[in-house]
């Protein structure tokens, strides 16, 4: 399976403080980004790296890849009770006719005031 | 306007029933997917439109047949569906999937299924 592994499954956090969660995957990527999914609702996309790049920040976020170890880490700094969410990390394979996105199994993040 | 819609929001349909789900954008993407989630789980591929052509499927049961009308439509055609289909059934889109250059998806609130 190509699908990625995230931990940790779960994460509790108080508001304020930063919430990291891992992703890693198995086969090469062309690139990685990560969602957010409200509580039974579509996903929404936060931010993608491309596989030659090892860092990238958006506002709170802070996204970091590691191809040599396949894995990737998003770091969401000063975190508010709206970030409460699962977050799947997903990777891009291009497979010469078209592009897959595979998702990680999830973190589910809960901030609490 | 970057919205994917998706009708109907809540679906409950018996095992000998016939339905359909429809996913609409009009963001000008050539790239039109659908996936299944199952609760507490990721959402997986089932299949991808690319300029209106079937272009994968991942080996999706025959009970799920998919349409894509235009450009701007996809659709997703129920039948003889078993209670273990039940799920949230998300539709996707992104600007093109030609060399690669996949970017952001765009996801629908999706329609929940239950099959009874």
């Amino acid at each position: 399976s190509q699908q990625g592994e995230e931990d940790p499954q779960a994460l509790s956090i108080q508001e304020g403080e930063n919430a990291t969660m891992n992703c890693s995957y198995k086969t090469s990527i062309n690139n990685l980004q990560w969602y957010r999914q409200n509580s039974g609702r579509g996903l929404v996309h936060l931010i993608l790296i491309r596989s030659n790049e090892r860092e990238k920040h958006s506002g709170r976020l802070r996204v970091t890849l590691d191809t040599s170890k396949k894995s990737s880490s998003l770091l969401i700094t000063a975190s508010r009770a709206a970030d409460t969410a699962s977050y799947f990390c997903a990777m891009i394979h291009f497979t010469g006719t078209a592009s897959k996105l595979t998702f990680g199994t999830g973190t589910r993040l809960q901030v609490t005031l | 306007d970057t919205e994917v819609t998706q009708t109907p929001k809540h679906l409950v349909m018996g095992m000998t029933n016939k339905k359909s789900l429809k996913c609409e954008q009009h963001m000008g993407h050539r790239a039109m997917y659908w996936y299944k989630q199952k609760a507490k789980k990721p959402p997986e591929l089932m299949f991808v439109y690319s300029y209106e052509k079937l272009s994968i499927n991942e080996s999706v049961p025959s009970r799920f047949s998919p349409e894509c009308p235009n450009s701007s439509l996809l659709n997703l055609h129920l039948h003889a569906l078993q209670p273990e289909d039940s799920a949230l059934y998300l539709c996707a889109s992104s600007q093109d999937l030609d060399s690669g250059r996949l970017d952001t998806q765009y996801f629908g609130p999706g329609t929940r299924l239950t099959v009874l």
